[in-house]
């Protein structure tokens, strides 16, 4: 089954303890995006990469890190997490040239 | 950057009306814009999308229309049914793909019987 898979669903932890929450897509696609959503705001764009060992910053990258070593992986690394990234954060992937973005089921991470 | 504004924030429709979502844009190089569903507790998933170089796209009961002119377009649909109830975002990109979306804050439908 074609899917955009995340781990851990939910997480609460405390301020400054690393983590890190996975993400795997079996599509073979290209491109890979992380996304954070806050009521009211929407969805805000973290990092994307558009192949491996290729990434760019989103619109609210601060605080974040991610690397694409392999093609199916685009982990989202919090060095030192803190209150202000408590949300319900997505991975998404899509093929280039289509745009069908396929979203993951999403991680609610509580930082306290 | 590109900024995408949302209207109205919530929507309430009798089952069998009509509902209309709008969003305008700021950049005018945003050449895709997509349309997500989120139902409650799950993740978006695209319903339909549009490119610049076309005015108006339907699937079923959906359609989007694009104004580039006016730098707007507007989600339609039609025969309300309770499923269509969710939250809808619009997005813009001038990267003619998903890469680089700049999300609308989303309009809450509800669809009463």
């Amino acid at each position: 089954e074609a899917q955009v898979t995340q781990n851990p669903r939910y997480l609460i932890t405390v301020t400054g303890k690393k983590l890190t929450v996975t993400c795997s897509q079996n599509m073979n696609h290209e491109y890979m995006s992380w996304y954070r959503q806050d009521p009211g705001l929407g969805l805000r764009q973290i990092y994307y990469s558009m192949n491996v060992e290729v990434t760019d910053k989103g619109d609210v990258p601060e605080g974040y890190k991610v690397s694409r070593k392999e093609k199916r992986n685009f982990p989202l690394i919090l060095e030192s997490p803190s209150p202000n990234q408590t949300s319900l954060y997505f991975c998404a992937s899509s093929l280039v040239q289509t745009g069908e973005q396929y979203f993951g089921p999403g991680t609610r991470l509580t930082v306290t | 950057g590109e900024n995408v504004e949302q209207h109205p924030s919530t929507l309430s429709v009798q089952e069998g009306d009509s509902a209309v979502i709008k969003c305008t844009y700021s950049d005018s190089a945003s050449n895709y814009f997509p349309w997500y569903k989120q139902e409650l507790g799950k993740r978006p998933q695209l319903i339909i999308d549009i490119r610049s170089n076309v005015g108006e796209k339907k699937d079923q009961r959906i359609a989007v229309t694009l104004n580039k002119t006016a730098k707007h377009f507007s989600l339609h649909i039609t025969e309300t049914q309770p499923e269509d109830s969710a939250v809808y975002f619009c997005a813009a990109s001038k990267t003619g793909t998903a890469s680089k979306l700049t999300f609308g804050t989303g309009t809450r439908l509800q669809v009463t019987l």
